[in-house]
């Protein structure tokens, strides 16, 4: 099983839309989780962070995260053309030396 | 203007080569990373370093080799040992490496074996 899974996509959604992504992991006692986005030959970018159970909101994004059932997930409301990318999860547990497992990436494209 | 810079930003190797690949902060981080992407896969850690003169294996370090001889800087050296080096490497940072640390990307090289 892999450490951290993402359903790679790619996922279509219209302009002004809600993108749900989903993302679980492995290890019981992870603690932190991220989001990054990834542009075409660019480099991740930190989207959200988020610690504890519950919902973090960010502008049009937001984070949910839920410990219990070893599952985090992104949604972005009213999504825009720009928001096509692929989104990295990316989980650091204190049982993997605080080292980050990424997930594959789940590629989503807004169609204008 | 503070950020994570790495060169160069395409290199190409020929086989049997070795090829170092830098990487530097000026973000006063104590932590930095080298990930190594290819398609469709997500980012595999080949070393970090949580501190200068020290420096640990990730999961995929075979054929790559490190040094943390200052606080900013931390190269990495492609070896003529890894059989298959082409692909995007990346390197991150963050404040002290701890369960809670942001990761901050450079970048990023993207080394071709000719």
């Amino acid at each position: 099983q892999k450490e951290v899974e993402q359903n790679s996509g790619p996922l279509s959604v219209p302009e002004g839309a809600i993108a749900s992504l989903n993302c679980t992991y492995s290890d019981r006692v992870s603690q932190s989780f991220f989001w990054y986005r990834q542009y075409s030959g660019k480099s991740p970018e930190l989207i959200m962070s988020i610690y504890s159970n519950g919902d973090k909101e960010d502008g049009r994004f937001t984070a949910q995260l839920n410990k219990a059932s070893q599952y985090v997930s992104l949604l972005i409301r009213d999504s825009q053309p720009s928001d096509s990318a692929t989104y990295l999860c990316a989980v650091n547990s204190r049982s993997n030396d605080y080292k980050l497992s990424f997930g594959a990436g789940t590629t989503v494209t807004v169609r204008a | 203007d503070g950020g994570i810079t790495q060169s160069p930003k395409y290199l190409f190797r020929k086989e049997g080569q070795n090829v170092t690949l830098s990487c530097e902060q000026n973000l006063n981080h104590d932590a930095m990373y080298w990930y190594r992407q290819d398609p469709g896969q997500g980012l595999r850690l080949i070393y970090y370093s949580q501190i200068v003169n020290d420096f640990q294996k990730g999961d995929i370090a075979e054929g790559y080799s490190v040094s943390r001889e200052k606080k900013e800087s931390f190269p990495l050296t492609v070896t003529s040992a890894q059989k298959n080096p082409t692909a995007f490497y990346l390197c991150a940072s963050s404040i002290e490496g701890g369960s809670t640390d942001t990761q901050y990307f450079g970048p990023g090289t993207r080394l071709t074996v000719l």
